[in-house]
């Protein structure tokens, strides 16, 4: 699986944007950006994904380098209830092994009030 | 229902102890998913389902762990003889096929070997 890099931690302020970034130099053609995010005693929980074109739905928005070598995820407005681990994530969904998520180490974001 | 629902939520169980750990996907969910999760570290892949078809098992760590999915949807992850090691969050996921697809996660299973 390629393998994705993250900061090990990030503050924010709440109520301020938040850019999650996250580089997957060896990114192949077919692999997919997915990012989840894990709130305390709970299971992981979805938040987006993108192949090439910058996306947006009511959770984030994730911003794809021309070249696919990074990423971020960006909060627009941070709350308190966003403070999590959050990973991002390559799915290659062409083999049945590529259908599995491999989590690496992922970002504590704090949030401040 | 509207999400994973995962069963028992916590379990404690003596080393040697046989466990039982249920999964009902959501309705419809073609793929399920087993991960363990240790403190402080990111989930880990056990294995894949699709439908009753055990696609993938390469995750599972020994012989003592089975997953079962007999009729594509309720699945079960036994763990036999469990020991200190298998201590950890055991978490399931579903979505609804093997495509670019969000998985959704149900809340795990914390279980505790003593």
């Amino acid at each position: 699986d390629a393998k994705t890099t993250q900061p090990n931690s990030m503050e924010s302020n709440e109520e301020e944007p938040v850019h999650l970034p996250c580089n997957h130099s060896t990114i192949s053609g077919t692999d997919y950006i997915h990012w989840y995010r894990q709130l305390p005693s709970q299971g992981p929980e979805y938040v987006i994904h993108g192949l090439t074109s910058n996306v947006n739905n009511r959770m984030a928005s994730l911003a794809i380098a021309e070249d696919r070598k990074s990423s971020t995820l960006i909060l627009h407005r941070a709350t308190l209830r966003d403070a999590a681990v959050y990973y991002c994530i390559l799915r290659d969904v062409r083999e049945t092994s590529g259908s599995r998520l491999t989590f690496g180490e992922g970002t504590q974001l704090t949030v401040n009030p | 229902g509207a999400g994973v629902s995962q069963s028992p939520r916590y379990k404690v169980a003596k080393r040697g102890q046989d466990v039982a750990l249920r999964c009902d996907p959501i309705s419809g969910h073609v793929s399920l998913f087993w991960y363990q999760q240790a403190l402080g570290q990111g989930p880990e892949f056990l294995t894949y389902f699709q439908n009753e078809a055990q696609l993938d098992k390469s995750g599972l760590p020994s012989d003592r762990f089975f997953a079962e999915r007999p009729e594509g949807s309720v699945s079960t992850l036994k763990i036999q003889r469990t020991q200190q090691e298998d201590s950890a969050v055991y978490l399931c996921a579903s979505s609804l096929g093997a495509g670019p697809y969000g998985y959704t996660f149900g809340s795990g299973t914390r279980l505790t070997v003593v």
